[in-house]
């Protein structure tokens, strides 16, 4: 079983609706969670991290975590053509802090 | 912005070939690592290092090989490539006790072995 399951995907969305993401896990230890953004051509930038349950925003972006479920999600409002790219789920331990990825979810936003 | 390159971007060689692929970073940081990307498949961790002279294998099996003799740079050698190596290889680092040690990613090097 993989530590990380993500959502394959992919997504096609009109411009201006939600976008939701999702990824689950099975490893209790992991402490840190993130989404990386991935345009085609290009390495993974952070998109945003959090640390305990609960939600955080920035922007149109809104992750979410559940501890207690083991489940991670990602929300873009207003989304936009630029939104178009690969976003990965990743999450570390607090002791190592290696990364263990998802697959990742390719989302296209129609003008 | 992360300072963080890959050298060469694109790779076609035949088979039985020895390549390195160069990753430099600008930034300072203790920590580098080298993942394989794979289409609609997770980074898989192939080698890190913690500092120079430092290097450990990841979770992924990979037959490359890695050095740090400088902090700013992190080559990854194949010595005899096969196709089986095709894939995209993406170098990052990262800085000990920074938050949750962001790691920064290079752009990537896509290999295709003939």
């Amino acid at each position: 079983q993989k530590e990380v399951e993500q959502d394959p995907g992919p997504l096609s969305v009109p411009e201006g609706a939600i976008v939701s993401l999702n990824c689950t896990y099975s490893n209790s230890a992991f402490q840190y969670f993130m989404w990386y953004r991935q345009y085609s051509r290009k390495g993974p930038e952070l998109l945003m991290y959090t640390y305990s349950s609960g939600n955080k925003e920035d922007g149109r972006f809104t992750a979410q975590v559940d501890k207690s479920s083991k489940y991670i999600s990602l929300f873009i409002r207003d989304s936009q053509p630029s939104d178009s790219a690969t976003y990965l789920c990743a999450m570390s331990h607090f002791y190592d802090y290696k990364l263990s990825f998802g697959a990742g979810t390719t989302v296209t936003v129609r003008a | 912005e992360a300072d963080i390159y890959q050298t060469p971007r694109y790779l076609v060689i035949g088979t039985g070939k020895k390549i390195t692929l160069e990753c430099s970073q600008t930034m300072g940081h203790d920590k580098m690592y080298w993942y394989q990307q794979d289409p609609g498949m997770e980074l898989h961790l192939i080698h890190y290092s913690y500092g120079v002279n430092s290097t450990e294998k990841g979770d992924l099996s990979s037959e490359s090989t890695v050095s740090r003799i400088r902090t700013e740079h992190f080559p990854l050698t194949l010595e005899s490539a096969r196709p089986s190596h095709t894939s995209q290889y993406l170098c990052a680092s990262s800085e000990s006790g920074g938050p949750q040690e962001t790691q920064y990613f290079g752009p990537g090097t896509r290999l295709l072995v003939l």
